[in-house]
């Protein structure tokens, strides 16, 4: 399989504890994001790297979250002191904007957090 | 602000009949609108991808339209079958201008369209 692919699918956490997820994005792509969605909503952006480096940080994405993508392949996603509020799909996605008129965008399955 | 605002929120069919699913936005500027399809517990799909210079593409049984003018977007979908039981996400994308933008898309909150036997 030579798409986006996430790891854990599904984690069920207490409050406060610490989460890491991971994303391992198309092999060619340099652009990496990450998004966040709750139930009924679409997503929404929280981060974006093109190759190591981390270009923007959504308002959204508070300081108990971090992302980082250390070789420019892989990333990863950690919440630190996780609240009720965290609760979401988090979705990564994946470009090669290239000489392409438009930057699409592949999504990864996701993963789903519950915190209790 | 830029906003992307779908109708209806929800809708019901009966296998084989068409229906349409509406998306106004307000981003600006504007450089292509998307619709895409999301599964229950998945990541969404791309369905169709349209350039301000498009007003219709089809994709199967899924055809998209695009009014830049009125900034208005639908897809319709012919023939339903139960797998087209899904969340329909409208997704607008401002102009991306290589490191200074970002690209990120600004995403509807969707359609769930149930369609029943």
């Amino acid at each position: 399989d030579t798409g986006v692919s996430q790891d854990p699918r599904h984690k069920i956490t207490k409050r406060g504890q610490n989460v890491t997820f991971r994303c391992d994005p198309i092999s060619e792509h340099n652009r990496l994001y990450w998004y966040r969605q709750t139930l009924g909503q679409g997503p929404e952006f929280l981060t974006y790297f093109q190759n190591e480096a981390q270009l923007e940080k959504s308002r959204l994405l508070s300081d108990r979250f971090s992302a980082e993508r250390p070789k420019g392949s892989f990333s990863t996603l950690e919440i630190q002191r996780t609240e009720q509020g965290d609760s979401a799909m988090y979705l990564c996605a994946s470009s090669f904007p290239g000489l392409a008129e438009y930057n699409e965008q592949f999504f990864g399955p996701g993963t789903r957090l519950t915190v209790l | 602000k830029n906003q992307v605002e779908q109708s209806p929120q929800s809708l019901i069919i009966l296998e084989g009949k068409n229906c349409t699913l509406q998306c106004n936005y307000t981003v600006s500027p504007f450089s292509n609108l998307r619709w895409y399809k999301q599964d229950t517990g998945r990541g969404p799909v791309s369905l169709t991808i349209m350039t301000f210079s498009e007003n219709t593409k089809s994709n199967g049984r899924y055809t998209a339209t695009l009014d830049a003018d009125t900034k208005q977007s639908s897809l319709h979908i012919t023939a339903s079958q139960l797998s087209d039981s899904a969340s329909y996400i409208c997704v607008v994308g401002g102009v991306d201008h290589g490191s200074s933008n970002t690209g990120k898309l600004i995403f509807g909150q969707g359609t769930t369209l149930q369609v029943k036997p």
